[in-house]
């Protein structure tokens, strides 16, 4: 099982652009997250999803817009990249059990800069 | 502001030394995680305790769980230097299902 992995692995934008963050688990996980990580600071949660074709919003949403159409892929795209995007981007998957997510397993990251 | 909150900030430590941190939250919870991230990686997973369990123990790591006082601690024992990483603890609330909330982590440094 390769987990979770993500692309790219580095990216620069310039304010204004757009990009897709790619996500993929081979788990077969109902939950995927995406999360933001500043420095000093400990990971905020962008969107989430429950399930193919079910997402919602978490503490820092905008900006940013998700969608699942397989359990596998969980793309995020940036719809115009502004620097306070400027972050270390994390990709996490888990089981649910009982309305509440497992273990969460992570990507290794995509280090965006937007200048 | 954040459900939970690592103590202390940072914490330096020498191989052999034992490594207590403490995560304290707001709201009820359903479990909570701590996580390790060394420099520039991912996150990984170390332990979870549901809100009906007191302590669970993974080889050298111990984590408690004290719903009435709304925290967590987290000890590792006999540390190494590959120990240094920064440790997290990551709420599921009861109200906020799905939104798996994170501390500021507390920064760990073990010296040969």
């Amino acid at each position: 099982n390769a987990g979770v992995t993500q692309t790219p692995k580095f990216q620069v934008l310039k304010t204004g652009q757009s990009m897709t963050l790619q996500c993929a688990q081979d788990m077969n996980h109902e939950y995927m997250s995406w999360y933001r990580q500043d420095p000093g600071m400990g990971l905020r949660l962008i969107h989430y999803s429950v399930g193919a074709g079910i997402t919602d919003q978490g503490e820092v949403p905008n900006g940013y817009n998700v969608s699942r159409s397989t359990t596998e892929d969980f793309p995020l795209r940036l719809l115009s990249a502004a620097p306070s995007q400027t972050s270390v981007y994390f990709c996490a998957s888990s089981y649910l059990r009982a309305r509440s997510t497992d273990t969460q397993y992570f990507g290794p990251g995509t280090r965006l800069t937007v200048l | 502001s954040q459900q939970g909150e690592e103590d202390p900030q940072a914490l330096s430590i020498q191989e052999g030394e034992n490594a207590t941190m403490n995560c304290s939250y707001k709201t009820s919870i359903n479990n909570l995680q701590w996580y390790r991230q060394n420099s520039g990686r991912g996150l990984v997973h170390l332990i979870l305790i549901r809100s009906n369990e007191r302590e669970k123990h993974s080889g050298r790591l111990r984590v408690t769980l004290d719903t009435s006082k709304k925290s967590s601690s987290l000890l590792i024992t006999a540390s190494r230097a590959a120990d240094t990483a920064s440790y997290f603890c990551a709420t599921m609330t009861t109200d906020s299902w799905g939104k798996l909330q994170f501390g500021a982590g507390t920064q760990v440094v073990v010296t040969p």
